[in-house]
């Protein structure tokens, strides 16, 4: 089945600490997506990647920082410095381009800073 | 900037009813709008897509339709079932490749 995974599902952390949440997909997607969704808000953009080696900022993206060294992988690490990182954190991929380019969208990753 | 927004936030409606859903967005120059279904903790699942040059799509008992000039898009989704309950969003795709999305409006529908 081809689709994209999310790990882990729930994270807790204590301030001050790094944490990385993984994104896999299957789906020979060029482009990968991560957002932050918080209560009542629509999703916001932190970084994305049209190909691999290569990303750029989103809306959202101090605080964050990401890798694509491989097409399938997109890790996000939230650091020390993102202020207040308790938030749904959703991983999406697309076909690249300004074509119908639906995106497919993971689980999501809960973080809780405790 | 783009700036997409949906009102109401919530909604509830007994079975069977219709439900309309709205979407606004600030900058007609979009390449297409999307239209995505979200159950609580979870991903979000595209249910529709237009293209800029299409003025609606339907699925099923969905039908989304488009209108550039006055920035709107209206999700239909015909005699609502208690399995239609979700936060249902819209995004619009502009410049730079990007989907800028709105807050979501919660539905439920009552048995």
């Amino acid at each position: 089945d081809g689709g994209i995974t999310q790990s882990p599902k729930y994270l807790f952390r204590k301030e001050g600490q790094n944490v990385t949440l993984s994104c896999e997909q299957n789906l020979n997607h060029d482009a990968m997506y991560w957002y932050r969704q918080d209560p009542g808000q629509g999703l916001r953009l932190i970084y994305y990647s049209q190909i691999v080696n290569d990303f750029q900022k989103g809306d959202i993206a101090e605080g964050y920082s990401v890798s694509r060294e491989k097409k399938e992988s997109f890790p996000l690490t939230v650091t020390s410095a993102q202020k207040n990182p308790t938030a749904f954190y959703l991983c999406a991929s697309s076909t690249p381009g300004l074509g119908a380019n639906v995106l497919t969208f993971g689980a999501g990753s809960r973080l809780t800073v405790l | 900037k783009q700036e997409v927004t949906q009102i109401p936030a919530a909604l509830s409606v007994p079975e069977g009813e219709n439900l309309v859903l709205n979407c606004s967005f600030t900058d007609s120059a979009i390449y297409n709008l999307q239209w995505f279904r979200q159950d609580p903790g979870k991903g979000l699942t595209s249910l529709l897509l237009i293209q800029s040059s299409q003025r609606e799509q339907t699925s099923g008992r969905l039908n989304a339709s488009l209108d550039k000039s006055s920035g709107r898009s209206t999700l239909y989704i015909a005699a609502s079932q208690p399995g239609d309950s979700a936060t249902y969003l819209c995004a619009a795709k502009a410049a730079g490749n990007k989907l800028t999305f709105g807050g979501g409006t919660r539905v439920l529908v009552k048995p």
